[in-house]
């Protein structure tokens, strides 16, 4: 079955250090795949998308991810953590023939002095 | 860039009464829309797609009488919540593509319904 898995419910990091969120995806082919930052009571934002080509993708804010597809995981990552990006994080994927993205479960993110 | 407004962000009703959701793109057309729903610290569940002229599709288990949705405009979806009980409370966010299915989607910034 299609899914997306975020492994980590909540991660905290201090400001200043570097932060990687992990997601995999499990579908029968590469899907369009996204990171979404979600802050509370909010909508969600796009920081980035992956659909083909050069696997290092950058973002809004600082986030790049990189799509491993040996892995199938499509991690985050940050190499400073500013308070500011304390939130919630949804990985997301959508295949062709299907019509709307799947969402992770989301991993939040405290960010402590 | 392609902006999506909902409207209200949050809205408090008695039991028993209708609330309506409004979801617009403001700076381009949204073929498809998408109404999602979000329970406390958990992920977006996807409730419906809806597209302009069309009766929306449901997802499993979602009740289309209760949640009732409206694409009249391609830019515009309405999402009423009928005869609301406190179990509909819930953050409701809506999403809008642009680009073509699968290139973009931009999200509302949700609207928190409370049922009293």
């Amino acid at each position: 079955a299609q899914s997306v898995t975020q492994p980590d419910i909540h991660i905290t990091v201090s400001e200043g250090a570097s932060l990687e969120l992990r997601c995999n995806y499990s579908y029968g082919a590469t899907p369009y795949l996204f990171w979404y930052v979600q802050s509370p009571g909010q909508g969600l934002q796009l920081l980035l998308k992956y659909f083909s080509g050069d696997t290092l993708v950058q973002g809004i804010k600082g986030f790049e991810a990189e799509f491993k597809r040996s892995q199938s995981s499509f991690n985050l990552r940050k190499p400073s953590v500013h308070w500011s990006d304390a939130a919630e994080y949804f990985c997301a994927a959508f295949q062709t023939g299907a019509n709307n993205l799947f969402f992770g479960t989301g991993t939040r993110l405290t960010v402590i002095p | 860039g392609a902006v999506v407004s909902q409207h209200p962000s949050w809205v408090i009703c008695k039991s028993g009464t209708s609330v309506k959701i409004e979801c617009r793109s403001l700076d381009f057309q949204a073929t498809t829309m998408f109404w999602y729903r979000q329970f406390p610290k958990q992920s977006l569940m996807l409730m419906a797609t809806s597209n302009e002229g069309s009766k929306a599709t449901y997802e499993q288990g979602v009740e289309k009488d209760k949640f009732l949705i409206n694409h009249a405009s391609l830019t515009l979806s309405t999402l009423t919540v009928t005869s609301a009980h406190p179990e509909d409370s819930s953050f409701y966010i809506c999403s809008a593509t642009y680009e073509g299915q699968g290139t973009g989607y931009t999200f509302g910034s949700g609207t928190r319904l409370t049922v009293v």
